[in-house]
């Protein structure tokens, strides 16, 4: 079972570019990397999923290494809105609840 | 998403009785999750399902109960409350293809006095 480390929180201003990293190093072949954002009083959103090199949507971008033992979360232009708790979760979707440990994920906090 | 309710929103109970939570979804997902989360803990897993009748335990399942009888329906009991089972109670759901997301409830908050 892949275990992930984040930082704790961070700090960020408005209209800065904000990556957060996770740690993964006991990666499996078949695990994907997945992100997803809570707001306080709401459950866990769904922000971004990749298995290697680079992906992009509307939200965010994801940047895995060729090792894939790391991968890096990275929301262009912040506001004081993308304040929340980021959480990294690595793991075969659907192949067990073990896969599905959040964490405590990072607090980042946007400041104007 | 409206596709997962939690209801009650917020319950305030008394230590020793027993509560139930609720949780329906409207897409036939086929897993159900509950979690807690608390400070200093972040999220952690009570139950899970993979399907009606389906039920397994996660991390932390002590003084708690769960069935699914239905797709849509995964209630979360607890049988006797207690002041540490005090918490903000999240239901998800996740569909059966490969790399499916989780959709989460709005949360219960519960308090156990």
């Amino acid at each position: 079972l892949a275990k992930t480390t984040q930082p704790i929180s961070m700090d960020s201003y408005e209209g800065q570019e904000v990556n957060i990293t996770c740690s993964h190093n006991n990666i499996a072949t078949n695990d994907y990397i997945t992100w997803y954002q809570q707001f306080p009083s709401q459950g866990p959103r769904f922000i971004i999923q990749g298995y290697k090199t680079k992906v992009t949507n509307e939200v965010a971008s994801l940047f895995i290494p060729a090792d894939r033992k790391s991968s890096t979360l990275s929301l262009p232009r912040v506001s004081l809105s993308d304040t929340a708790v980021y959480y990294c979760l690595v793991g075969v979707p659907n192949s067990g609840y073990s896969t599905l440990t959040f964490g405590k994920g990072t607090m980042l906090l946007v400041s104007p | 998403d409206a596709g997962i309710t939690q209801s009650p929103r917020y319950k305030i109970t008394e230590t020793g009785r027993q509560v139930t939570l609720m949780c329906h979804q409207t897409w036939s997902h086929s897993y159900m999750f509950w979690y807690r989360q608390d400070l200093g803990h972040g999220l952690r897993l009570i139950y899970y399902s993979a399907a009606a009748d389906i039920t397994d335990k996660g991390e932390v399942p002590d003084g708690y109960v769960v069935s699914r009888s239905k797709t849509e329906n995964f209630p979360l009991t607890l049988e006797s409350a207690t002041r540490s089972q005090t918490s903000v109670y999240f239901c998800a759901s996740q569909g059966v293809a490969t790399n499916e997301k989780l959709f989460f409830g709005s949360g219960t908050q519960l308090s156990v006095l």
